[in-house]
């Protein structure tokens, strides 16, 4: 019953690094997608996916790139980590887009500097 | 616009007392899904309801109950007799059409419960 997989929970970057936030889910979801959570603003969208091969922007996706090449896999790359992406990054995934509930991974706790 | 306003940023209750959480909502829509999240000190996004714009019967699970009423775009949330393991930050989000059925959260309500 493993559901969806973020790693790593914790990572410190500098400002610059680039890196990848893993997520996976073993409930073949069609849809998937990426929140990041920071004090006061709730979560917000940062890309999702509707399904391999098709991703899209959300709210706030500057700075960031996601790729689905596999229905269990969406990562998040931060292409040029700057402090503003210090945050807390959930990935979430849904059986279909009908409903719309999320299953969300435990999250990634991202810290730059 | 989509979009869900959570007024209270921080609640604070002694427990067995009652609360209400309020969750208001704008949408263009006509079918659309409302949710409430919990996420504990721990951190987790623990599901708690979903309910869609054509079911507006108040839902009840425990001590928790939903009210949703579609005339004041408001979807509320109590919970009686409330407990410390109450305390949490309390979620509301509104599916959204317009960005591939993603959720659009409010920006949470954190309940304090003490003994």
């Amino acid at each position: 019953n493993a559901g969806v997989t973020q790693t790593p929970k914790f990572q410190v970057l500098k400002t610059g690094q680039s890196m990848t936030l893993q997520c996976a889910q073993d409930m073949n979801h069609e849809y998937m997608s990426w929140y990041r959570q920071d004090p006061g603003m709730g979560l917000r969208l940062i890309h999702y996916s509707v399904g391999a091969g098709i991703t899209d922007q959300g709210e706030v996706p500057n700075g960031y790139n996601v790729s689905r090449s596999t229905t269990e896999d969406f990562p998040l790359r931060l292409l040029s980590a700057a402090p503003s992406q210090t945050s807390v990054y959930f990935c979430a995934s849904s059986p279909n887009r009908g409903t719309g509930e999320l299953f969300f991974g435990e999250g990634s706790r991202l810290t730059v500097l | 616009a989509q979009k869900v306003t959570q007024a209270q940023t921080e609640i604070s209750v002694v427990e067995k007392e009652d609360v209400t959480l309020d969750c208001v909502y704008e949408t263009r829509d006509t079918t659309y899904y409302l949710f409430w999240y919990k996420q504990p000190p721990s951190g987790e996004l623990v599901f708690l309801i979903r309910r869609n714009s054509f079911d507006e019967q108040n839902e009840i699970s425990g001590r928790y109950s939903w009210n949703f009423q579609k005339s004041t775009s408001s979807f509320n949330f109590t919970i009686t007799a409330s407990q410390v393991v109450d305390s949490a930050v309390y979620f509301c989000a509104l599916r959204n059409s317009n960005s591939g059925y993603a959720l659009n959260f409010g920006k949470g309500t954190s309940l304090l419960v003490t003994p």
